[in-house]
């Protein structure tokens, strides 16, 4: 089941802040963000393991709310370079352990304008 | 700098030819993964091996898509024959430890 993003687009201006929702309605193991530049690969953010747990590095963070089955991405103070589609990726629970491949949302397409 | 590589980049083909692409994925990864993004269906899992056995290919279609890795460092994925509603890009991405994905270039495949 694909998990459901929110919004499907945002304008921002530089130095405003954003966040980007990831809703399941099957149980999750983990969340995954990713941000794709057109025409580029999707470039890996950040990987959320465990229910409530939080990660971040520079203006960049995410939560996730295992209870939920949500997570949230949040971006502070956004830079031109912020731009692009965000993408967050859904794991099953799996009985073997390891990396299971990923379900991913329809995107947030992220627009900052100077 | 360790990353996934994938040839070819681009290929257009005709519609009924066979396309092989490949996937070099980062040194010491065990898990590889291959993706196909459209417009219409997004982002897709297609197959993916871990310690270079198939552990789901729930997400190809059966009867033309073939994936396989025939050594640590190289997976295929092959389509045989191609059909216009296979164009897209397909990703293939390397597994990590703590189940992070790293995807390479894309090869952009265009049947006509």
């Amino acid at each position: 089941q694909q998990p459901v993003q929110s919004p499907q687009a945002v304008i921002l201006r530089e130095g405003e802040d954003a966040v980007i929702n990831c809703s399941s309605s099957k149980a999750l193991y983990s969340v995954h963000w990713y941000r794709q530049k057109h025409g580029e690969a999707p470039v890996f953010l950040m990987i959320l393991l465990k229910g409530g747990e939080q990660k971040g590095h520079d203006k960049i963070s995410a939560s996730f709310n295992e209870k939920k089955q949500q997570s949230s991405l949040y971006l502070t103070a956004s830079q031109l370079s912020y731009s692009g589609t965000y993408f967050c990726g859904t794991e099953r629970p799996t009985s073997g352990g390891g990396a299971d491949g990923l379900t991913f949302g329809k995107g947030t397409h992220l627009i900052i304008q100077p | 700098d360790a990353r996934v590589t994938q040839t070819p980049r681009h290929k257009v083909t005709e519609m009924g030819q066979e396309v092989t692409m490949r996937c070099q994925p980062i040194l010491g990864h065990n898990t590889v993964f291959w993706y196909r993004q459209t417009m219409m269906q997004g982002l897709e899992l297609l197959a993916y091996f871990r310690n270079r056995a198939p552990l789901d290919d729930s997400g190809m279609p059966k009867d033309r898509f073939s994936a396989e890795m025939p050594d640590a460092t190289l997976a295929t994925l092959k389509i045989q024959p191609s059909e216009p509603r296979d164009s897209a890009v397909y990703f293939c991405a390397s597994g990590g430890r703590a189940g992070t994905q790293y995807f390479g270039p894309g090869t952009r495949l265009l049947v006509l």
